[in-house]
């Protein structure tokens, strides 16, 4: 098992510029979720999937943030028109979704916006 | 909106000691808590949970839970230097994993030799 599969691990980009993240779940878990962890802001929530459909994304700044769910083996994150307020370290956690399961996060992705 | 708050912000143990982290949440109807830990430059990784009042005794940890106090607790006894890390308490409405959680902004440890 690898665990979730994060890509790319770090990532600079010019303000202005889009951003794409990606994410491969615990093969099996129908929950896939997205995270944002910054040293101020500590780590929060801004949206997540269950069997592919979204389910709750209160978390996400609605103007340039954008999650889909495409097939149950992947997820991405998208963030157009970068800004430095969003240099973060995106994280992703899946699970199971049955019974009194354990979220499983993911290495992370480091954006950089400069 | 869940408020969820840690102490202390950091915390510097003599090896061999007992470690004590503390977590307050905000919304009475939260039915799941969990402690997740952080090394440096790692994915966070989930040490332990509980839903219902009480306390659950893992190893060397501990977690105990008083809703009515809106609190839980982590207790690591015997810390070694491999515990140093960021702490992380979180939160869900629900009573599984299955949802989104909230954080606390953590608490640093550092474990000296």
């Amino acid at each position: 098992n690898a665990g979730v599969i994060q890509t790319p691990r770090h990532k600079v980009t010019g303000k202005g510029q889009e951003a794409t993240l990606w994410c491969e779940p615990i093969s099996g878990h129908s929950a896939v979720f997205w995270y944002r962890q910054t040293i101020v802001q500590g780590l929060e929530f801004l949206t997540y999937f269950r069997n592919q459909a979204p389910i709750d994304d209160s978390g996400m700044p609605k103007e340039r943030f954008s999650a889909q769910m495409p097939n149950q083996s992947h997820s991405t994150l998208k963030i157009q028109s970068t800004q430095p307020q969003d240099s973060a370290v995106y994280l992703c956690a899946s699970s199971s979704g049955q019974g009194q399961d354990t979220q499983y996060f993911g290495p992370g992705t480091r954006l950089l916006v400069l | 909106q869940q408020k969820v708050q840690q102490s202390p912000e950091s915390l510097i143990v003599p090896e061999g000691a007992m470690t004590s982290l503390n977590c307050t949440f905000s919304d009475s109807a939260s039915q799941y808590f969990a402690w997740y830990r952080q090394h440096s430059g790692k994915a966070p990784k989930a040490l332990m949970s509980i839903f219902s009042n009480g306390e659950k005794e893992e190893g060397r940890f501990t977690i105990h839970l008083n809703k009515a106090s809106l609190h839980f607790s982590l207790h690591i006894r015997d810390s070694q230097p491999s515990d140093s890390a960021l702490y992380l308490c979180a939160v869900s409405m629900t009573n599984s994993a299955g949802n989104k959680l909230t954080f606390g902004i953590g608490t640093r440890v550092l474990v000296r030799p």
